[in-house]
């Protein structure tokens, strides 16, 4: 799978936009991007994903730069149940593995 | 409600005693995974499925053994667990190689 890149952790106060980035430069023609979050003490959470056009869900939203070579995760308006880590995956939809490969992610900490 | 379930959600046991942590899923997907994460390693694939009586290995299997008699249930089986194989466990299913992937709550082994 093509390798993404996030920042370590980011802040963010409550009832704030967060945009979380992603860099994924060798994406190839037919990788979606996802989003998984996970929550202290939970297992990973669906968020969004998409593969060329901007997505939005109850959740989020997902801006994918035209050159697909990154995206953006929006949280509109952070709550303090949004603190979690956050990872974008590149999925091929090819294969006989729907594997995702989960790199660091990004730790999202939000503040009252 | 569609959901993952594992049980147990803990567990402590002793090196050699065989073991077996259960997953189910109420969406009639075709595919099931079993995952593990480590501290610093994050989640890495075991085995996967992708329907009944189909079953491939992932990324870490060595020690672990499946099986899916029925399309529902992926149990994990740890037939002389050993130590290293204290981690945090988790179960996911999904319906197709883009469709959301469901977690499970995790299960958290100590072998001792």
């Amino acid at each position: 799978d093509a390798k993404t890149t996030q920042p370590n952790s980011m802040e963010s106060n409550e009832e704030e936009p967060v945009h979380l980035p992603c860099n994924h430069s060798t994406i190839s023609g037919t990788d979606y991007i996802h989003w998984y979050r996970q929550l202290p003490s939970q297992g990973p959470e669906y968020v969004i994903h998409g593969l060329t056009s901007n997505v939005n869900n109850r959740m989020a939203s997902l801006a994918i730069a035209e050159d697909r070579k990154s995206s953006t995760l929006i949280l509109h308006r952070a709550t303090l149940r949004d603190a979690a880590v956050y990872y974008c995956i590149l999925r091929d939809p090819g294969g006989s593995n729907y594997k995702l490969t989960f790199g660091k992610g990004t730790l999202l900490t939000v503040n009252p | 409600e569609a959901q993952v379930t594992q049980n147990p959600r803990y567990l402590i046991t002793v090196t050699g005693k065989k073991l077996t942590v259960t997953c189910s899923q109420n969406m009639n997907h075709e595919y099931m995974s079993w995952y593990r994460q480590d501290p610093g390693l994050g989640l890495r694939q075991i085995y996967y499925s992708m329907n009944v009586e189909v079953t491939d290995k992932g990324d870490v299997p060595e020690g672990y053994k499946v099986s899916r008699k029925e399309k529902r249930n992926f149990p994990l089986i740890l037939e002389s667990p050993s130590p290293n194989q204290t981690s945090l466990y988790f179960c996911a299913s999904s319906r197709g190689s883009v469709n959301e992937q469901y977690f499970g709550p995790g299960t958290r082994l100590t072998v001792t």
